[in-house]
């Protein structure tokens, strides 16, 4: 299958700063990319959809100025989030797609961010 | 809107024993079935997934899932699990023109030797 690669797996970061995850395609060009959050022992909850080029459209109830999301190409999205809280703290895994609806999408190895 | 039912939280299996993990979905139509497992600290990888055809879906790593219309389930098999199976395993739903899928809670396997 394809490959996503998520930078950084791991980050610890002081409360108040901001971090950034980058998610790439590899191999293949990604159209679409999903931003998921997920919790300890939980499932994996969509934050965000973003398509190359366009803003991106994010799920009810997640603060879409505080998970920043930028698709500027077709291998790379950006999830900026800003003025980290403790309560951020979490397992954030991207995912990728190469075309349209039933295309399947490639899940990245995920990031822990630790916000102290 | 789709939603995903794993009821059981922790199977614990023994090395060599069968596997069967259950999943059960909420979807108006025929849904796109998928399992995904999940090791720690890792992301996802797709086991297997059922788009249309052949109710009784192979997928990688000698698991099996059986998709039943009737009883609206597709419960995930292993007939003999290794101790490397342990994980997490989610199972998920997408909808006929949209593949992103919805999750289910998980469920933790067990190995014990």
């Amino acid at each position: 299958g394809a490959v996503v690669s998520q930078h950084p797996s791991r980050v610890i970061c002081k409360s108040g700063t901001s971090v950034k995850i980058e998610c790439r395609s590899l191999d293949f060009q990604a159209t679409t990319m999903f931003w998921y959050r997920q919790f300890p022992k939980q499932s994996l909850m969509l934050m965000a959809t973003s398509n190359e080029g366009s803003k991106a459209t994010y799920e009810q109830g997640v603060e879409k100025d505080k998970f920043l999301i930028n698709h500027a190409s077709l291998t790379l999205s950006t999830l900026t989030v800003t003025s980290a809280h403790p309560e951020d703290s979490s397992f954030y895994i991207c995912s990728a797609r190469e075309g349209g609806g039933n295309t399947e999408a490639f899940f990245g190895q995920g990031t822990r961010l630790t916000v102290v | 809107a789709q939603s995903v039912t794993q009821p059981d939280i922790h199977i614990t299996v023994s090395e060599g024993a069968s596997l069967e993990l259950r999943c059960n979905y909420s979807y108006g139509a025929t849904p796109y079935l998928f399992w995904y497992v999940q090791s720690p600290g890792q992301g996802l990888q797709l086991l297997l997934k059922y788009f249309s055809g052949d109710t009784l879906v192979q997928g990688i790593k000698g698991f099996e899932a059986e998709f039943k219309r009737s009883q609206s389930s597709f419960n995930l098999r292993k007939p003999s699990v290794h101790w490397s199976d342990a994980a997490e395993y989610f199972c998920a739903v997408g909808t006929r023109g949209s593949y992103i899928p919805t999750f289910g809670r998980g469920t933790s396997l067990i190995v014990h030797p």
